[in-house]
């Protein structure tokens, strides 16, 4: 099975704090995904990763930037935290040929 | 830009009652049409997907209608169920050889009572 593991379920961080989130795929997938979940807005593509160290935009890149130093690892950081980050995080992994996604389960911040 | 509208934005049915929720698009050049149940406290999973050249497909209770020329699709789950209960995303996707990148819909809560 497709396992996608996000590092914490929860996270409370103050406004202004840097925050990391990761991700890890255990399938060798190319492509990689950071989406945020907001009620009645559905899942937003935050930015997406097709290779080790390439990275492209999504719809929503404002405040957020991502690293993708390892093929199974991607991370997406928040430089300076605010209170309209405040979210369910969720990533997700694909091979290069299929669209299927597979999804984490997700991490829900709080910013303070 | 919203490329995909789902509604209605919550359901609730009857045990053993028809569920029916809806998706439209805009770009025509979209070839791939997922559908992704999501359960509390866990991350979206692929239900069943159709592609635009038939114009329905079934997987047991579950089933999707395609209708190119209007640009709608919509998922149709014959006899639901309690555990049928859930959060569903329609999606649609532009391929490319690069990787694909889903474009969601709002998504729809289903609640289905026993």
């Amino acid at each position: 099975d497709v396992k996608v593991t996000q590092s914490s379920r929860y996270l409370v961080k103050r406004t202004g704090e840097k925050v990391f989130l990761e991700c890890v795929q255990d399938m060798d997938h190319e492509n990689m995904f950071w989406y945020r979940q907001d009620p009645g807005l559905g899942l937003r593509l935050i930015y997406f990763s097709y290779d080790v160290k390439m990275k492209e935009k999504g719809d929503i890149p404002e405040g957020y930037s991502v690293s993708r130093e390892k093929k199974e690892r991607f991370s997406l950081i928040l430089e300076s935290a605010s209170t309209n980050q405040t979210s369910m995080y969720l990533c997700a992994s694909s091979p290069g040929t299929e669209y299927v996604q597979y999804f984490g389960p997700g991490t829900r911040l709080l910013v303070l | 830009q919203q490329q995909v509208k789902q509604s209605p934005q919550s359901l609730i049915v009857q045990k053993g009652g028809i569920s029916i929720i809806n998706c439209a698009y805009e770009n025509t050049a979209f070839d791939y049409f997922p559908w992704y149940q999501q359960f509390p406290g866990k991350g979206p999973a692929l239900l069943i997907a159709i592609r635009p050249d038939v114009s329905e497909k079934k997987e047991g209770r579950f089933t999707i209608s395609f209708n190119k020329s209007a640009k709608q699709f919509s998922l149709h789950i014959m006899d639901s169920q309690p555990g049928d209960s859930a959060t569903y995303f329609c999606a649609a996707t532009l391929s490319r050889a690069s990787g694909s990148r889903l474009t969601f819909g709002e998504g729809t809560q289903l609640t289905v009572n026993p």
